[in-house]
């Protein structure tokens, strides 16, 4: 049973254009919201997270935003330039006893910015 | 670099043999979680430390995956008996007690023949 869904696993962009990758959840515990990305042969870097009692949250060019009562999430980048060309991940927490904040992945979206 | 630091980078192993991974992570970093990715899928859960103390184990860690961080620093998973499906690459990241944001080390990279 997947709680965090990305449901397109690719996406294809021209630079200088805006890159939308989106992401579902199922589990309403969830209050914090992660966005990670990813190169080949790397690990995960963050990138921009947002709170549950937030809806928005700005980073440069990249925003995330949140709809809780869709249970979905965003995350824009404007403008799209090539190195932005990696894996992204969506990343999930709900809180825990012992304020583990075990992040629950979805399976990412491979963005490609074409020059 | 201050960085969390996985070792080795790559390990090929034969089914049956045991293999173990190192993770050192940042220095003042409290926790530290071990997550397992194969390719097509995001990276999951295995098993979180605070200090020394190993608090949550994931049902994906079968007995044959040991995890331990005797000091609270650096952190070793050992896998025994491999198998195929053990190959994947197995990501170590740290965070502060108070942050939900996990920095990630660069991975090691299992490949069972």
């Amino acid at each position: 049973d997947q709680q965090v869904k990305q449901n397109s696993p690719s996406l294809s962009v021209q630079e200088g254009r805006i890159s939308i990758l989106n992401c579902d959840y199922t589990n309403s515990m969830f209050d914090y919201f992660l966005w990670y990305k990813k190169y080949p042969a790397e690990g995960p870097t963050f990138l921009i997270s947002i709170s549950s009692i937030k809806d928005k949250n700005e980073d440069g060019r990249f925003t995330v935003f949140l709809n809780k009562s869709a249970k979905h999430l965003s995350l824009h980048i404007v403008p799209s330039q090539p190195g932005d060309s990696a894996v992204y991940f969506c990343a999930a927490s709900a809180p825990a006893m012992d304020s583990s904040y075990k992040l629950i992945f979805g399976s990412g979206t491979r963005l490609l910015v074409r020059p | 670099d201050t960085g969390v630091s996985q070792d080795p980078r790559h390990k090929i192993t034969k089914r049956g043999q045991n293999v173990t991974f190192r993770c050192d992570p940042i220095s003042e970093h409290n926790r530290l979680y071990w997550y397992r990715q194969t390719l097509g899928q995001g990276p999951e859960f295995l098993t979180y430390f605070q200090n020394e103390a190993q608090l949550e184990k994931s049902r994906l860690l079968s007995d044959r995956f040991s995890a331990e961080r005797p000091k609270g620093s650096f952190s070793t998973l050992e896998i025994q008996r491999t198998e195929q499906g053990d190959s994947a690459m197995y990501l170590c990241a740290s965070s502060l007690k108070s942050d939900e944001k996990l920095f990630f080390g660069s991975g090691t990279q299992l490949s069972v023949l």
